[in-house]
């Protein structure tokens, strides 16, 4: 089964980091570019980043509210999709799902891990 | 950066009935837009792609058209199961913006 699955979301404290997986089985990452988005409780859907792939030098994109603070990275030797989070606030608080966003037949999305930032 | 604009924000409709669902992209995206379905507590599920291409096992009675700035999808035939919020997104330049969801509600 073609599935993405998510994990490492939790309860930290403002001001903290949390790095967050997901797992691709059932089809080779290697070849697709690689999104995050996240959604806050009770909003809509907010693009967070995107990695490219390796034939396109692994380019990485954020939205401004997370540049500087968030990291996108992959390992296709091991099928894995990640994002660093750092000096999180409150309005990181959402369900972050990992997905192939573009154009790309899949359309593949994870089921989400929630992140909650709270003291 | 591309501002999406989708309406309407909420729209009541009964089974059978067809409905159309409207982004407009404040810049030319030529046909880089998909169009998504979520239902609550559970992850949006793409429906539609490059404006017009449907998602493999996605029913036929979704269809997206337009390119440009003008996007519909439209619903022909509504069932119970497809009443949820729909979301359109953006992929040709960065940032890529989400429409501000619409949500179906049975009349």
């Amino acid at each position: 089964e073609v599935q993405l699955v998510e994990s490492g979301g939790g309860l930290v404290q403002p001001g903290g980091s949390l790095r967050l997986s997901c797992a691709a089985s059932g089809f080779s990452l290697s070849d697709h570019y690689m999104d995050w988005v996240r959604q806050a409780p009770g909003k809509g859907l907010e693009w967070v980043a995107q990695i490219k792939n390796k034939r396109n030098s692994y380019t990485t994109e954020y939205a401004a509210s997370v540049k500087g603070r968030f990291n996108i990275s992959r390992d296709d030797s091991k099928n894995l999709l990640y994002l660093e989070m750092n000096s999180l606030t409150t309005e990181d608080t959402a369900v972050y799902y990992c997905a192939d966003c573009g154009s790309h037949p899949s359309g593949i999305w994870g089921q989400g891990a929630l992140v909650t930032v709270s003291s | 950066d591309i501002q999406m604009t989708q309406s309407p924000s909420s729209l009541s409709a009964s089974v059978g009935d067809r409905v159309t669902i409207t982004c407009r992209a404040s810049q030319d995206i030529r046909n880089g837009l998909g169009w998504y379905q979520q239902k609550p507590g559970t992850a949006p599920k793409r429906l539609i792609y490059a404006a017009s291409s449907l998602q493999s096992g996605v029913p036929s009675r979704f269809s997206g058209s337009g390119s440009g700035t003008e996007f519909t999808l439209t619903i022909s035939s509504l069932q119970p199961e497809d009443f949820a919020t729909y979301y359109c997104l953006q992929y040709k330049s960065f940032p890529y913006p989400f429409g501000q969801g619409t949500k179906l509600e049975i009349k």
